[in-house]
């Protein structure tokens, strides 16, 4: 199946610094999300985004399907960012229907 | 519109107990899956429901686990009996389209003693 990397594991800012969170992928996938899980557990949809660029406010996402990875630009972070930051991929050769999430990045944003 | 509601929000109990989670998911959502996160781990998937079929249920961990979704609607999911390692978070999800975009549930964390 498909695998799935996200780099860093573990990211410490000082609020106010901009960050890029690495996504990549094994095979070709159908479509690629992002996600945050905030502190109280709650898994918030970032992006979906297959391919191509797109921006939400303070936060972007680029994925290059073809060279298969995908980055999440976070900029001016602020301390409501720190959590666990995680890409999910559906697709490959095989045909599967199920997402498969990355090990996550896990973001800590000090005041 | 109304996401996907997940109940119990948090499940306590007893090794060798039974506890069903339940997912409502957004409606006309015919995709459902359930994930687990154990141990602030990876999020893995369990199975996959389109409306009442099972789709795909590779990730079930064993024969303790059983998923229903009578009707093609709302989606239950049994541990019986329950073990320590069953422990975790457990995420419902749904989708409009096979590879469409996912909603997330607040999850039901559950705690096995």
């Amino acid at each position: 199946g498909i695998q799935v990397e996200q780099s860093p594991p573990d990211l410490i800012l000082q609020e106010g610094a901009n960050s890029t969170l690495r996504c990549n992928f094994s095979d070709s996938v159908n479509n690629l999300q992002w996600f945050h899980q905030n502190p109280w557990g709650q898994l918030i949809n970032l992006f979906y985004i297959p391919s191509g660029t797109k921006q939400n406010g303070r936060l972007s996402a680029t994925t290059v399907a073809t060279e298969r990875y995908s980055l999440l630009y976070i900029s001016s972070s602020q301390t409501t960012d720190s959590g666990v930051y995680f890409c999910a991929v559906v697709g490959g050769a095989s045909g599967t229907y199920k997402y498969i999430f990355g090990t996550g990045t896990r973001l800590k944003v000090l005041a | 519109e109304a996401g996907v509601t997940q109940f119990p929000s948090h499940s306590v109990i007893e090794k060798g107990q039974t506890v069903t989670l339940r997912c409502d998911p957004i409606s006309g959502h015919d995709n459902l899956y359930w994930y687990r996160r154990v141990m602030g781990k990876e999020i893995k998937f369990l199975l996959h429901f389109v409306k009442e079929s099972k789709q795909d249920e590779s990730g079930m961990p064993n024969n303790r686990f059983l998923a229903e979704r009578t009707g093609g609607t709302y989606s239950t999911l049994k541990v019986q009996p329950a073990e320590l390692e069953d422990s975790g978070v457990y995420f419902c999800a749904s989708s409009q389209q096979l590879t469409g975009e996912l909603f997330f549930g607040e999850g039901s964390r559950l705690t096995v003693l």
